[in-house]
């Protein structure tokens, strides 16, 4: 079957960096997006990779390995409004989004 | 900035009734989905459309149609509502027929049956 793993819940401090990782395995691989979610809002894009590496985009950053079945995101300077469920998403084979159930990052002062 | 709304926010219904959930894109996406949400699990896709009065089911379709008459409108329907419907419905547009490109949502219907 396809799965997404990725940690229910993370806490981490004001201005700190935290990596919400996400390992997947699916019927093929075209990309994989992540989104973040506040709460009683809509998803919206952070990312979208498909080749290995790193994405940098200010705060933020993204990291690809296809052999590995892996994916990080990378907060940096943590802001409280940071708060919020990340979302890890991969593009199968037939192009359907496969989701994970999502971190919920909590940050405290 | 793409658009995409949905009918309501919140939304009571008792077991049986017939429930209509309306979302408009106003960017000429090709592309329309319905999910639900549900506390520990992921985002579940009920069905998607790629065209207008085109629809395709996805992982959930039991208990649920659509229907997509105009390209910006798409209606998710609840025949007959049960209490395992209880959930957050999120509508998500996207531009071409290549699903690569990115998924915007709609703000979210919670829906609650009794």
């Amino acid at each position: 079957g396809q799965n997404i793993d990725q940690p229910t819940e993370m806490t981490a401090t004001e201005g700190a960096i935290v990596q919400i990782n996400c390992t997947y395995q699916t019927s093929g691989f075209n990309g994989l997006f992540w989104y973040q979610q506040h709460a009683g809002e809509a998803p919206t894009f952070l990312s979208y990779n498909v080749l290995d590496g790193l994405e940098e985009k200010g705060r933020f950053s993204s990291f690809l390995s296809r052999s590995k079945g892996y994916s990080y995101l990378l907060l940096k300077e943590l802001q409280m409004k940071d708060s919020a469920s990340y979302l890890c998403a991969v593009l199968d084979s037939n192009y359907q989004l496969i989701w994970g159930a999502g971190t919920k990052l909590i940050i405290k002062p | 900035d793409v658009k995409v709304t949905q009918s309501s926010r919140y939304l009571v219904k008792r077991t049986g009734e017939k429930v209509f959930l309306e979302c408009v894109q106003d960017m000429d996406h090709e592309n329309m989905f319905w999910y639900r949400q549900d506390p520990g699990l992921g985002l579940r896709l009920i069905y998607f459309s790629y065209d207008v009065k085109m629809k395709e089911k996805g992982d959930i379709p039991e208990g649920y149609s659509v229907s997509r008459e105009k390209k910006e409108r798409f209606s998710l329907i609840l025949e007959s509502a049960s209490t395992n419907q209880t959930s957050m419905y999120l509508c998500a547009s996207s531009r071409d027929g290549r699903e690569t490109d990115t998924q915007y949502f709609g703000p979210g219907t919670r829906l609650t049956v009794l």
